[in-house]
């Protein structure tokens, strides 16, 4: 079964700091791996996928994101936190073979302290 | 930039009735979807469609629940008697085949 954990529901982060938001991931197949972010009232935002090719994948914003198929994460990264980068961020997975529905996360709840 | 749009951004309705959450695609997009989220829960996948009918769906999506495209724009999600805990937030989605998600602000339904 095809399942996404971020464990941290909250993440705290002093601007200026390097920022990590966690995701794990579990499917039967490949995985397509993204990243979305959610500003209040507003919708999903995509910010970067893994597909295939290198592990790093770099998105929107100035976010990468690091695929490691032995841990099988996909942790969300910025080397410099802005405080306008405080929302809530969901991982999701799909299936490389097996339909589009996507798997998301719990969402972690971002905060960058000015 | 393109972008998936949703009406209402709000509705609210008594328990039993039927809404419609509307939804308009992104153009080229071929592939549309329903997902939900109930407030401090995790985004959970309704439905998928394509070529008029639909290719997947969830436990969720029960004899309730219905999706159209009625004409060359927009893609709608009907629930047939609302029950309380259908209050949620529905998103709508649209994509190429097996490519990234794009999602709409979402429809905040609320079922008293």
């Amino acid at each position: 079964a095809q399942s996404v954990a971020q464990p941290e529901d909250q993440v705290n982060v002093a601007e200026g700091n390097p920022l990590t938001v966690k995701c794990t991931y579990s499917v039967s197949g490949n995985p397509y791996l993204f990243w979305y972010v959610q500003y209040p009232n507003r919708g999903l935002q995509f910010l970067l996928k893994y597909i295939t090719g290198d592990n790093l994948v770099k998105g929107s914003y100035g976010f990468e994101a690091e695929f490691n198929k032995s841990q099988t994460s996909f942790h969300l990264k910025k080397p410099s936190a802005l405080v306008s980068d405080s929302a809530l961020y969901f991982c999701a997975v799909r299936d490389w073979y097996t339909g589009n529905q996507f798997y998301f996360g719990t969402g972690t709840s971002l905060t960058v302290i000015p | 930039e393109p972008e998936v749009t949703q009406t209402p951004s709000h509705q609210v309705t008594q328990m039993g009735q039927e809404v419609i959450l509307r939804c308009v695609p992104i153009s080229n997009h071929l592939y549309f979807y329903w997902y939900r989220q109930i407030l401090g829960q995790k985004v959970e996948f309704l439905v998928s469609f394509y070529n008029n009918e639909i290719s997947e769906k969830s436990e969720i999506f029960d004899d309730q629940f219905s999706v159209e495209r009625p004409d060359g724009s927009n893609f709608t999600l009907k629930i047939r008697s609302t029950k309380l805990e259908d209050s949620a937030m529905y998103f709508c989605a649209s994509s190429e085949p097996k490519e990234t998600q794009y999602f709409g602000p979402g429809t905040r339904l609320l079922v008293l």
